[in-house]
């Protein structure tokens, strides 16, 4: 089955800080790939999509300039946390469509900031 | 706009027993539909999936689904939980045809008692 990866897994960091998060698919290609904010105990709130080649779009009420999205490649996308506050510290997933229409997740990063 | 409604927050069942886990949905036209899994600190397992056909799906770790248009329906059911099936559950609908952006419920925590 397809396979999405994210790196790290866990990150801490100090206030003021950016903190970069990669996703990877790791057996086919995406074009598209989605990033995911997930709060403790909510569902999962789509922050953006990212486009390979192209700008990423933003949903409604997500900073681009504090969440910079970069689809370097058809295999992989980052999310950087720029300047990062402790109301940034959340859950973050990745997903990448693969055949048929079907999100695969990444296993997520847990990202807190001191 | 798509909606998606998981009316019961937490399911308590015991092991053995049948689960039946509910999702309601709003979208105008027929929608892809997706169950996704969710262990403690880990990112989303697809577990069945409805585009089309067949109105009832099955999917993976004894898993099935019944999409019901009348109801807007896709209730998760399983007729003997085991208690590495407690996790929380995210029921999902997309938008067809594009492979986009999904719209999750808020989730049902699966707890099992032994």
């Amino acid at each position: 089955g397809a396979v999405v990866s994210q790196h790290p897994s866990r990150v801490i960091c100090k206030s003021g800080t950016s903190v970069k998060i990669e996703c990877r698919s790791l057996d086919f290609q995406a074009t598209t790939m989605f990033w995911y904010r997930q709060f403790p105990k909510k569902s999962l709130m789509l922050m953006a999509t990212s486009n390979e080649g192209s700008k990423a779009t933003y949903e409604q009420g997500v900073e681009k300039d504090k969440f910079l999205i970069n689809h370097a490649s058809l295999t992989l996308s980052t999310l950087t946390v720029t300047s990062a506050h402790p109301e940034d510290s959340s859950f973050y997933i990745c997903s990448a469509p693969n055949t048929g229409d079907t999100q695969y997740f990444g296993p997520g990063t847990r990202l807190t900031v001191l | 706009a798509q909606s998606v409604t998981q009316p019961d927050i937490h399911i308590t069942v015991s092991e053995g027993a049948s689960l039946e886990l509910r999702c309601n949905y709003s979208y105008g036209a027929t929608p892809y539909l997706f169950w996704y899994v969710q262990s403690p600190g880990q990112g989303l397992q697809l577990l069945l999936k409805y585009f089309s056909g067949d109105t009832l799906v099955q999917g993976i770790k004894g898993f099935e689904a019944e999409f019901k248009r009348s109801q807007s329906s896709f209730n998760l059911r399983k007729p003997s939980v085991h208690w590495s099936d407690a996790a929380e559950y995210f029921c999902a609908v997309g938008v067809a045809g594009t492979a986009s952006k999904l719209t999750f419920g808020t989730g049902t925590r699966l707890q099992v008692t032994l």
